[in-house]
């Protein structure tokens, strides 16, 4: 089927508004991640969703940073009252979720987040 | 918490030059992952290396497993302009994967 989507490609915003970043695993992947990619520099894991379990959100930055999964499918990142330095590229990526979570992770093709 | 090294940051080879870059895990490893990011792109795993001391081949692309299972290599023979990216080693261990910071391959024609 279809691969990780993610929605919107690019993200403009101006600094202390709020923005959200959906994402749409692979049907039938219970494992979702959020890393964050700024430029040129590797990814920073954000937040790991696997099932029906408490998430891991150990990579947040801040507690400005939140993230939940409707449903054990879609996803959404919200950053609220963002800053500058929380330009990146936000990257997606889903695992089938049945091996632990070091399987195989099938990435989406970000959302570019600029705050002006 | 687990940490995975990666060297080096950059490299700039010759079209036709061989590149390897290497990775190393704080802790043993339950597999190691390598993912390559094009220009502008999302990364795309390449390969999985589950077994101590375990050698793959993917036609140009060498990919190593320490015996120890900490520490692992990608060597690309005569590297071509289509190699250009940035290759990311990705170590598994307890439950989750941790991702190098990655080597930035340029490849000059």
């Amino acid at each position: 089927g279809a691969g990780v989507s993610q929605s919107p490609s690019n993200k403009v915003t101006e600094k202390g508004k709020d923005v959200e970043l959906r994402c749409d695993p692979i049907s039938g992947h219970t494992a979702l991640y959020w890393y964050r990619q700024s430029l040129g520099q590797g990814l920073e894991f954000l937040i790991y969703f696997q099932g029906n379990s408490a998430p891991d959100k150990s990579g947040l930055p801040s507690d400005r940073f939140s993230a939940e999964r409707t449903g054990g499918s879609v996803s959404t990142l919200t950053i609220q009252r963002t800053q500058q330095e929380d330009s990146a590229v936000y990257l997606c990526a889903s695992s089938p979720g049945t091996s632990g979570g070091w399987e195989t992770q099938y990435f989406g093709p970000g959302t570019r987040l600029l705050v002006l | 918490g687990q940490q995975v090294m990666q060297i080096p940051q950059y490299q700039h080879v010759q079209e036709g030059e061989d590149f390897t870059t290497y990775c190393n895990s704080s802790t043993t490893l339950s597999n190691i992952q390598w993912y390559k990011q094009r220009p502008g792109g999302h990364p795309v795993f390449l390969i999985q290396l589950v077994k101590s001391g375990e050698v793959k081949k993917q036609k140009r692309l060498t990919f190593q497993f320490g015996e120890a299972k900490k520490n692992s290599s990608l060597h690309i023979t005569a590297t071509q302009t289509t190699d250009v990216g940035t290759y990311f080693c990705a170590g598994a261990g307890s439950y989750q994967l941790t991702f190098g910071k990655g080597t930035k391959l340029s490849v000059i024609p």
